[in-house]
């Protein structure tokens, strides 16, 4: 069975320091892996993700992830965190030997809290 | 391109009544996933269903919940004889067929919540 476990629920960091979100999976096979971010009262928006080749993901809003596979991680980061940061961050794994009956399985989630 | 859209936005409903959720995955899209997001918590997988198909339903109570996706029209997630328990945020996610299912990220709709009281 596929899951994710994300450590912290909440994350504070001041507004211009890097953030770390952290994320460890567990799959039988290899993980296709997945940021998204929830907004209060809004669905979830794709950050972004690792399927293959560079270990260093970039995405939307100047985050990145870095998959490493000996440390089953896929910790989100960035630079200088912003106010507008502040959100419910869910990371999510989809195990590739599943095939396509495979779905996505998401953590419990982390709340970022950005403070100036 | 619309997205995955949900309706209603917000349902309230009476201990006993039932509750349908629609979702109208992305155009072109055949995979749909519903999830359960309870308050302050994270989102819990239910079902995934394709055309017709139940693929996966681990994540689905054994009773009065149901879910379908028919050839034509959206997909319906059904509780029936809700209980205050039912209250919650339920997603609605789709992503392409195929191999593109693997590899692609599933987009997610706004969100129904239901209130039962």
């Amino acid at each position: 069975a596929q899951s994710v476990a994300q450590p912290e629920d909440q994350v504070n960091v001041a507004e211009g320091n890097p953030l770390t979100v952290k994320c460890t999976y567990s799959v039988s096979g290899n993980p296709y892996l997945f940021w998204y971010v929830q907004y209060p009262n809004r669905g979830l928006q794709f950050l972004l993700k690792y399927i293959t080749g560079d270990n260093l993901v970039k995405g939307s809003y100047g985050f990145e992830a870095e998959f490493n596979k000996s440390q089953t991680s896929f910790h989100l980061k960035k630079p200088s965190a912003l106010v507008s940061d502040s959100a419910l961050y869910f990371c999510a794994v989809r195990d590739i030997g599943a095939g396509t009956a495979s779905k996505l399985t998401f953590g419990t989630g982390t709340r970022l809290q950005v403070t100036l | 391109n619309a997205g995955v859209m949900q309706n209603p936005r917000h349902l309230v409903r009476r201990r006993g009544q039932e509750a349908r959720l629609r979702c109208s995955p992305m155009k072109g899209h055949s995979h749909v996933y519903w999830y359960r997001q309870l308050p302050e918590e994270g989102l819990k997988f239910m079902v995934y269903l394709q055309k017709e198909n139940i693929i996966d339903e681990s994540g689905m109570p054994k009773e009065r919940f149901s879910a379908e996706f028919p050839k034509e029209g959206p997909s319906i997630l059904r509780i029936q004889q809700v209980v205050r328990g039912d209250s919650a945020a339920y997603f609605c996610a789709s992503s392409p067929p195929g191999a593109g299912a693997m590899n692609t990220e599933a987009f997610f709709g706004q969100g129904t919540r239901l209130t039962v009281v």
